[in-house]
């Protein structure tokens, strides 16, 4: 149980156009999902929050404009990278929380590799 | 804020020997959750065990228990009989509830043969 999965798991795309990831709770329902950013060697960095059918929560420095998160439903938040530069770059992960149980652990997708060209 | 510390940032464990892995962290928090996370080289994170703050007892699944010292705040992982599968690198993580949720720097965990 307690499956995330994430689409693509790997993209390539020209600077300034935008690319959509998808994670998936696909056993459970999520009340909360999470997008973390990974550079290689380093621990997870928090991106944002997003709770189902409303707005996200982002943490300090991280472009909201940039990085548009919608959690439409109980099993579904997108990742939009908008515009996106060489910079963006990068190893992104997201996790979900199940509804209504009190371990609070997270359960992660296997990430999406982005290039940007 | 929250903190995580993982002074360890490299360790390694021959093959069936046992190996501890150190966390501590920082909070003002009487309740919390503490886990560990594994990610393997194809880095999918895998939780490998959480601890309840309120429970004295220490959490354990398989060849994995923990060592929660909550007034030193400390939470240590071991790892016994090490087999080649458990190399890779792991997280320390805090939440309290939900609310914040913070990882450790990690400890890169190799297994020698």
């Amino acid at each position: 149980g307690a499956v995330v999965s994430q689409h693509p798991s790997w993209v390539i795309c020209k600077s300034g156009t935008s690319v959509k990831i998808e994670c998936r709770s696909l056993d459970f329902q999520a009340t909360t999902m999470f997008w973390y950013r990974q550079f290689p060697k380093q621990s997870l960095m928090l991106m944002a929050t997003s709770n189902e059918g409303s707005k996200a929560t982002y943490e300090q420095g991280v472009e909201k404009d940039k990085f548009l998160i919608n959690h439409a439903s109980l099993t579904l938040s997108t990742l939009t990278v908008t515009s996106a530069h060489p910079e963006d770059s990068s190893f992104y992960i997201c996790s979900a929380r199940e509804v209504g149980t009190g371990g609070y652990e997270q359960y992660f997708g296997p990430g999406t590799r982005l290039t940007v060209t | 804020a929250q903190t995580v510390t993982q002074s360890q940032p490299e360790m390694s464990v021959q093959e069936a020997e046992t190996v501890t892995l150190s966390c501590t962290y920082d909070t003002s928090e009487s309740d919390y959750y503490l886990f560990w996370y594994k990610q393997p080289p194809s880095r999918q994170m895998i939780l490998v065990i959480r601890q309840e703050a309120y429970k004295q007892q220490n959490a354990t699944e398989n060849r994995f228990s923990v060592n929660f010292q909550k007034a030193a705040k400390s939470f240590s992982l071991k790892i016994s009989d090490s087999q080649l599968g458990d190399a890779a690198m792991y997280f320390c993580a805090y939440t309290d509830y939900g609310q914040n949720f913070v990882f450790g720097p990690g400890t890169r965990l190799s297994v020698l043969p």
